[in-house]
């Protein structure tokens, strides 16, 4: 199986700072037909999570410009441009490129 | 919206098969996969396995032995079933929905939409 993995593994931010969120693939997730199958979910507390970005760094309709993915190959990063207090919550990658589909352990973004 | 909303007892019986239905609302279950996400408290998420509208399957190897996913397009439905459980089978269970793509196949891109979750203890 692909490996994910993500670091860091907790990120305390301040409000109005940036923070990125690195996940390698053990594998490239380039697939066959050239495109990339890495993509962001995002759990705030008590809730489902809920997709930011899909393909490497397409953005999810309502999801805020502050938010972006970028990356290639085995190695990615989401990037959230200034923090704000709703952004709170739990950030995992997710390859669908090999089978069997998989996510990272997750990221713990909480405010200073 | 679409919008998904699992069902299903909230507490099981150690041996015993648990059993979910998810339900799809404001919108049709064709043309999509459907697939099973849990996750265990405190942990991460892990793959149960997806169905497409037509019936095809695909299970994650790790729980393969023990999951049936079945779809019912006249009720806008799938369900899950995992037999045998033990108390490591606790976590939230949550639904989504699979956009795909076509190529040599029907594959899944990603899942796009999910439901709320729901809490399934395994406790005698």
């Amino acid at each position: 199986d692909v490996v994910m993995t993500q670091s860091p593994l907790s990120l305390p931010v301040t409000l109005g700072q940036p923070a990125s969120i690195s996940c390698r693939s053990s594998q490239s997730l380039v697939y066959s037909d050239g495109n990339t199958y890495l993509h962001w979910f995002q759990q705030r507390p008590g809730q489902s999570p809920r997709r930011l970005i899909y393909k490497v760094s397409n953005r999810d309709s309502g999801v805020p410009d502050r938010f972006s993915g970028s990356g290639s190959g085995t190695d990615f990063t989401l990037k959230i441009s200034r923090v704000e207090a709703e952004d709170v919550g739990v950030y995992y990658c997710m390859q669908t490129t090999h089978w069997p589909p998989n996510f990272g352990q997750g990221t713990k973004v909480e405010i200073k | 919206q679409v919008q998904l909303q699992e069902s299903g007892p909230g507490l099981v019986k150690p041996s015993e098969t648990l059993s979910l239905t998810c339900t799809v609302s404001s919108g049709s279950i064709s043309d999509f996969y459907w697939g099973w996400i849990r996750q265990p408290p405190g942990k991460g998420l892990e793959l149960i396995g997806y169905i497409y509208y037509s019936g095809s399957t695909h299970y994650n190897p790790s729980l393969k032995s023990r999951v049936t996913i079945s779809v019912d397009t006249s009720n806008n439905q799938f369900s899950l079933k995992l037999s045998s459980v033990t108390a490591a089978d606790t976590a939230a269970y949550y639904c989504a929905r699979g956009e795909v793509f076509l190529w040599f196949g029907i594959r899944l891109s990603s899942f796009d939409i999910w439901g709320q979750g729901t809490m399934v203890t395994v406790s005698s």
